[in-house]
């Protein structure tokens, strides 16, 4: 099946550092998007991405559609400690099953 | 508006053991789905209702894992017998619409298995 594929796995950062991640897959999609799960929480969308080259803002956050449809980017400016969470980028196969990635875990130190 | 509610938030049991969660999506989402996510994992879909038909369960183990949306409202998935690997927390989601990708998750049920 379609597999996404996240990196970094985790990252630490120190509070106001920029975050990059990137989400890759062998296969087009054509919507990409970005959660953040917090413990005990189920997933939050965070941005919804449609069209290629799409750089859309939500924030501090901004996540980027590649050219390809192959991949999509995140980046959080000025990270705070309310931050700290695990972000999946996910896509719809067959419009009916969205895939998510393993996730980048991100951890804040104030 | 009032959130996806699940229920327990966290069940034990022994392997070969039963055990049922509950979900009851947001009021008029005619979508609902069933995730399963191991640790260190994303979320991986189990089934999804349209309504009270079933729209997608070509990932649901169907010798141990079974699911019912009755009403076309709440939803209940049952696994008989458990496995160890069955360890995991189970999420609820519900949407508008099929492919409406405003998925509100709730909460989920941590399972284990021991």
């Amino acid at each position: 099946g379609q597999q996404l594929n996240q990196s970094p796995q985790s990252m630490f950062i120190q509070e106001g550092e920029d975050v990059s991640m990137n989400c890759t897959s062998s296969s087009i999609f054509n919507t990409w998007l970005w959660y953040k799960q917090e413990p005990g929480e189920g997933p939050v969308l965070l941005i919804a991405l449609y069209k290629a080259g799409e750089l859309t803002s939500n924030g501090r956050l901004t996540a980027q559609f590649g050219i390809t449809r192959k991949d999509s980017f995140l980046n959080i400016s000025a990270s705070i400690p309310s931050d700290v969470g695990i972000y999946f980028c996910a896509g719809p196969y067959n419009n009916n099953d969205m895939r998510f990635g393993a996730g980048t875990r991100l951890t804040v130190k104030p | 508006e009032a959130g996806v509610a699940q229920s327990p938030r966290y069940k034990i049991i022994e392997k070969r053991q039963s055990v049922a969660f509950w979900c009851n999506p947001i009021s008029g989402h005619a979508t609902l789905y069933w995730y399963q996510q191991i640790l260190g994992q994303g979320p991986k879909l189990l089934i999804q209702f349209q309504n009270n038909g079933v729209v997608d369960d070509s990932q649901l183990p169907k010798d141990r894992f079974s699911a019912e949306r009755l009403k076309g409202v709440d939803s209940t998935l049952k696994i008989q017998p458990a496995k160890l690997e069955d360890s995991a927390v189970y999420l609820c989601a519900s949407s508008l619409s099929p492919g409406g990708y405003g998925y509100t998750f709730g909460s989920g049920t941590r399972l284990t298995v021991v």
